[in-house]
């Protein structure tokens, strides 16, 4: 079965770039994208194919996928910035998630 | 704008049937643009998705939830729902339903449930 690798774990200090990785065979290939959760709440779309922002999602999200490799990026990451986010792609006609990244702004 | 509500037991023996229905609101789930999906994410752990269905009836499974999973749609109450057997403590974790366009991304989702299997 298809399998997406993210880092358990990434920390930043306020104000600098974050960025987390989401590895998969071929994933380049297919859309990627990513959510945002937040303790108590539902998971929040922050980028789709690719490098898509929904409306209402700071500018400073951004979004990469080549090769193996998609990347999350957060420029001036602020502290309400942390939360666990995953990555997801479609395989054929099933839905994969990565295993979630805890960010951490300290 | 499109809102979805998860209902059901907040407490479900072991080896029985756990079941669950998202209520969509401000939407139809007739519409041919989009899938309804259950994912759930156990205590400590990531995000797992269960399956998907279409408004035609059509699905599709977690494989290695598969053969306990069962998920179905009622187009006349605006509403989808799941059935998961022979559940163990494993199965514990707070359920969504969410709402994707096509093989695309979750874009709306539920406020989730927190289902405990336990006797």
């Amino acid at each position: 079965s298809y399998e997406l690798t993210q880092p358990p774990s990434v920390s930043v200090s306020p104000g600098q770039t974050a960025s987390i990785t989401c590895s998969g065979d071929k994933l380049g290939d297919k859309y990627a994208c990513w959510y945002q959760q937040k303790p108590g709440q539902s998971p929040v779309l922050v980028i789709y194919r690719d490098n898509k922002r929904p409306s209402g999602i700071p500018e400073r999200f951004s979004g990469s996928n080549s090769g193996k490799t998609a990347t999350l990026t957060i420029s001036g990451t602020q502290a309400m910035d942390e939360a666990d986010y995953y990555c997801q792609a479609w395989d054929s006609s099933t839905v994969v998630f990565g295993g979630g990244t805890k960010l951490t702004v300290l | 704008q499109v809102q979805l509500q998860e209902s059901g037991p907040g407490l479900v023996k072991p080896s029985e049937t756990l079941s669950l229905t998202c209520i969509v609101s401000g939407g139809s789930v007739s519409s041919g643009s989009y899938s309804w999906s259950w994912i759930r994410r156990p205590p400590g752990k990531g995000l797992e998705w269960i399956g998907y269905i279409y408004y035609t009836g059509s699905t599709n499974y977690n494989p290695s939830l598969e053969r306990r999973v069962t998920i179905s749609i009622d187009t006349s109450k605006n509403q989808f729902s799941l059935k998961l057997s022979s559940v163990t403590a494993a199965d514990t974790a707070v359920y969504y339903c969410a709402r994707a366009v096509t093989r695309d991304a979750f874009n709306i989702w539920g406020q989730g449930t927190m289902v405990t299997v336990s006797s």
